[in-house]
């Protein structure tokens, strides 16, 4: 079955360092998405992205995030400037039919922010 | 808010027995889903109910919807201790983009 495929499954970051998250969607599907589950909360949306471009965003989603499908494979969130509170765990997801037949979803990053 | 509000917040039960999960929500949904995550660990898509279904099986899982009350719940039948996780429900709204999750139910299957 096919998968979304998140590395690295685990990254350490000092405060203040730039980091990059990487997700290869499954291959067919047209929406990426990036959600965040802080250690013992429920999981919270940060942004969808369709055609090369956000199609919506929360308000978590503040200027030191960014979001990018570099090629046909990747799609990418990256943290400008970590802080201990961007310290959880990130999923990327993706959908064929913008949810409407589900969503699949990574193995998640666990970002860690010393 | 559309946020989906889950209880109980955890249930304990014995190897063999029946959990049920609630979920609440506030607003028109295309669907809700349900999404298990053992400790830690990513989150495992488990079904989908469209908001003209009003109950759907899946092997020992059983979801039903009711969106004139805006609510659903799961049911597991003849739990095993591997049924131990969290439970998520989640809401896909009309109009939006994005998955909106409840606090979920931690579940725990004693042998």
């Amino acid at each position: 079955e096919p998968e979304v495929t998140q590395t690295p499954s685990h990254q350490v970051t000092q405060m203040g360092q730039e980091v990059i998250l990487r997700c290869v969607p499954i291959s067919n599907h047209l929406y990426f998405y990036w959600y965040r589950q802080i250690l013992g909360q429920k999981v919270e949306f940060l942004v969808s992205f369709y055609n090369n471009e956000i199609s919506e965003k929360s308000e978590i989603f503040d200027d030191q995030f960014s979001v990018e499908r570099p090629d046909g494979s990747n799609f990418t969130l990256k943290i400008r400037s970590t802080k201990l509170e961007d310290s959880a765990m990130y999923f990327c997801a993706s959908s064929l039919l913008q949810g409407r037949d589900g969503y699949t979803f990574g193995s998640g990053t666990r970002l860690t922010v010393v | 808010s559309q946020q989906g509000e889950e209880d109980p917040q955890a249930l304990s039960i014995q190897e063999g027995e029946n959990a049920t999960m609630n979920c609440s929500y506030k607003t028109s949904i295309n669907n809700l889903q349900w999404y298990r995550q053992n400790s830690g660990r990513g989150l495992v898509h488990l079904i989908l109910i469209r908001s003209n279904e009003r109950e759907k099986h899946s092997g020992r899982l059983r979801v039903t919807l009711d969106t004139s009350k805006k609510s659903s719940s799961l049911l597991i039948t003849a739990s095993r201790a591997a049924d131990t996780a969290s439970y998520f429900c989640a809401t896909d709204a009309e109009g939006a983009q994005k998955l909106v999750f409840g606090q979920g139910t931690r579940l725990t299957i004693n042998p």
